[in-house]
């Protein structure tokens, strides 16, 4: 499958591959982060959440990890699919704020 | 009430103008969001409703933007003397009460304005 360690702001992937985006947070007080995909002219659209007492979180054909040691959150998509291409974003929330603060997206393009 | 709406869906003005977007939350939210988003950019935060009073304002709301939600429905954002790097996609969102949202926040599908 494809992969990147870093968050790189685009990712090929070739379809039936396993794909995995990476994101960094920076706000140790953030305890609550969810995965959105925006397609182009549409709005974000939730994709999985986890909170900061879990590791790992499965839904359907995606999986989240969290490391809250260096602030890393992943997401992985399973045999990825045409229509997982789209723009890819985790947004962080901290306790006592109702906000949601995104991060740098990740372009993933499916390759027939 | 199957989602978030937001009117219009794309506006174009000359700079100078303003504009006003409106957004209807999911009808038993009682809070509400406003987003701007830039080209390539995540969402960044404008100002938050709960029901009707407004709790919260980023420093990017300068005092040319105004928000309002006067009855705890839908809300308004209003952009007077536009201007060039005013151009975004603003997103809604709303949200029940609660500390752990269950499935996120539920955007709109924004609305694209681009100043000539």
């Amino acid at each position: 499958g494809e992969s990147v360690g870093l968050h790189l702001p685009t990712l090929s992937v070739q379809e039936g591959d396993n794909s995995i985006i990476n994101c960094a947070y920076s706000n140790s007080a953030s305890d609550y982060f969810i995965w959105y995909k925006q397609e182009s002219g549409k709005g974000p659209q939730f994709i999985i959440d986890i909170r900061s007492n879990m590791d790992k979180r499965q839904g359907q054909r995606v999986t989240v990890l969290l490391n809250k040691t260096v602030k890393h959150l992943s997401l992985q998509i399973a045999a990825t699919q045409p229509g997982d291409s789209a723009v890819y974003f985790c947004a962080e929330n901290a306790r006592n704020d109702y906000k949601l603060s995104f991060g740098a997206g990740t372009t993933v393009t499916v390759r027939a | 009430d199957t989602g978030v709406s937001q009117d219009p869906r794309h506006k174009i003005t000359k700079r100078g103008q303003n504009v006003t977007f409106r957004c209807d939350p999911i009808s038993e939210h009682n809070r509400l969001y406003w987003y701007r988003q830039t080209l390539g950019q995540g969402p960044e935060f404008l100002t938050y409703f709960q029901n009707e009073a407004q709790l919260e304002k980023s420093r990017l709301l300068s005092d040319r933007f105004s928000a309002e939600r006067p009855k705890g429905s839908f809300s308004t954002l209003e952009i007077q003397r536009t201007e060039q790097g005013d151009s975004a996609m603003y997103l809604c969102a709303s949200t029940p009460t609660g500390r752990y949202l269950v499935s996120g926040y539920t955007f709109g599908s924004g609305t694209r304005l681009t100043v000539v």
